[in-house]
């Protein structure tokens, strides 16, 4: 049931571009995406909902492919404020009314300069 | 101005024993949760409250017992600690989850030793 991340760790220099994927086996309602710092907590990014959007957050953005079932984050132009750990969350059908999300194993982004 | 505030911060004990964690969130948010990230960094939920009522309680053994006395408050005891209770507890609310456009709000988390 949890979803599964790739790659498991990345490392870049700074000014590259990444790619993280998430892949469920369930059928989606929602995909959250969150980076979390060592030793802090959580912090959310942005969340996309069924239909095939993509969204876009500074020089990060992601896409939702409902009928795959996965969910790609793109980070652009890489700075060295984006290490950290990746995360999707993802809220099954069934879920949207509980906001219960069961989060992917997380996929470590290191950039250097 | 802390949105979501957990504490302690950091708790230590020993095998046996009975703690308390607190978490207050100011944001306004209907639903609270607790999730616990193992040493591989594994998000798991535990429960959740909305509105003070449970929703969701996975299988987690019963010496956990939230309670959540407000909307605002949802604490977690734990009793007879074990040694792989041993991990970083984190309380987190959502608002409207009916919708799902909204993400999750973190606390700062609680780190907890057991020895």
């Amino acid at each position: 049931q949890q979803p599964v991340q790739s790659p498991q760790a990345v490392i870049l220099r700074e000014g590259e571009d990444a790619v993280i994927n998430c892949s469920s086996s369930k059928a989606l309602y929602s995909v959250h995406w969150y980076r979390q710092k060592h030793g802090e907590a959580p912090v959310f990014l942005m969340i996309l909902l069924k239909g095939g959007e993509q969204k876009g957050h500074d020089k990060i953005s992601a896409s939702f492919n409902e009928k795959k079932q996965q969910s790609s984050l793109y980070l652009t132009a890489s700075q060295l404020s984006y290490s950290g750990t990746y995360f999707c969350g993802t809220g099954l059908h069934g879920s949207s009314n509980t906001g219960k999300l069961i989060f992917g194993q997380g996929t470590t982004l290191q950039v250097k300069p | 101005d802390t949105a979501v505030s957990q504490t302690p911060k950091y708790l230590v004990t020993q095998m046996g024993n009975d703690k308390s964690i607190k978490c207050e969130q100011n944001l306004g948010h209907d639903t609270m949760y607790w999730y616990k990230q193992d040493s591989k960094k594994f998000l798991k939920i535990m429960f959740s409250y909305n509105n003070k009522e449970l929703i969701i309680n996975e299988t987690v053994p019963n010496r956990f017992s939230p309670k959540s006395p407000d909307k605002a408050h949802l604490n977690l005891h734990i009793n007879s600690l074990e040694l792989g209770d041993s991990a970083v507890y984190f309380c987190a609310s959502s608002q409207r989850p009916e919708t799902d456009r909204y993400g999750y709000t973190f606390g700062s988390g609680t780190r907890l030793t057991v020895v």
